[in-house]
């Protein structure tokens, strides 16, 4: 069974802090890892793919993967309260034509 | 625009009543996928297109039917819907199984009573 884990939250940070977000995956034979963020009531919307150790930066975000210890995060810097919302993990496994997703973690961003 | 869109984007009906939800994409996109969302569960696949007259089952196919006649459009069928498909629905595409930023659609939150 393939299962991508997310602490569900809430997670409440106030405005301009660090916002970090979790997400462990059981399969060691998954190639590519997204973060997906979901405001309450619209659809999933990419905002950032990884696919080798290591960090990758876009804007306020960093996506970090370490497939040795099967878990990837992401970082949001100065965080808005724009930016609440629940972040969805997702993982694609080598040889699956699906995406596993992870059930989200929700963020809350105060002012 | 790059879009995918569904219709209708609320839906509530009886059991029983056949029903299909409509997906459409404009990027040209190869993979096509269906997935509902419940509390506490996440998303699931229920199923997926890799190509025209290419599906398969993903994990929740139970009561579903699609079809890929043309490559723009994976419409979702409820042949007789039960109230355990009372869920919030996603249309989604991407260009192929190899290249995974996927696209979803707006969403159809489906009532079954």
């Amino acid at each position: 069974q393939k299962e991508v884990e997310q602490n569900s939250g809430p997670l409440s940070v106030p405005e301009g802090a660090i916002a970090s977000l979790n997400c462990t995956y059981s399969d060691r034979g998954s190639q590519s890892f997204f973060w997906y963020r979901q405001y309450s009531g619209k659809s999933p919307e990419l905002i950032m793919f990884i696919y080798s150790n290591g960090d990758k930066e876009d804007g306020r975000f960093t996506a970090q993967l370490n497939k040795a210890s099967q878990y990837v995060s992401l970082l949001i810097r100065d965080s808005q309260p724009s930016d609440s919302a629940t972040y969805l993990c997702a993982v694609n496994y080598r040889g699956s034509n699906n995406l596993f997703f992870g059930t989200g973690t929700r963020l809350t961003v105060i002012p | 625009e790059a879009q995918v869109t569904q219709n209708p984007r609320y839906l509530i009906t009886v059991t029983g009543k056949k029903l299909t939800v409509t997906c459409s994409q404009n990027m040209n996109h190869e993979y096509m996928s269906w997935y509902r969302q419940d509390p506490g569960l996440g998303l699931r696949q229920i199923y997926y297109s890799m190509n025209v007259e290419v599906t398969d089952k993903g994990d929740v196919p139970e009561g579903y039917k699609v079809s890929r006649k043309e490559k723009r459009n994976f419409p979702l069928i409820l042949e007789s819907p039960s109230p355990n498909q009372t869920s919030l629905y996603f249309c989604a595409s991407r260009w192929d199984r190899d290249r995974n930023e996927q696209f979803f659609g707006p969403g159809t939150r489906l009532t079954v009573l």
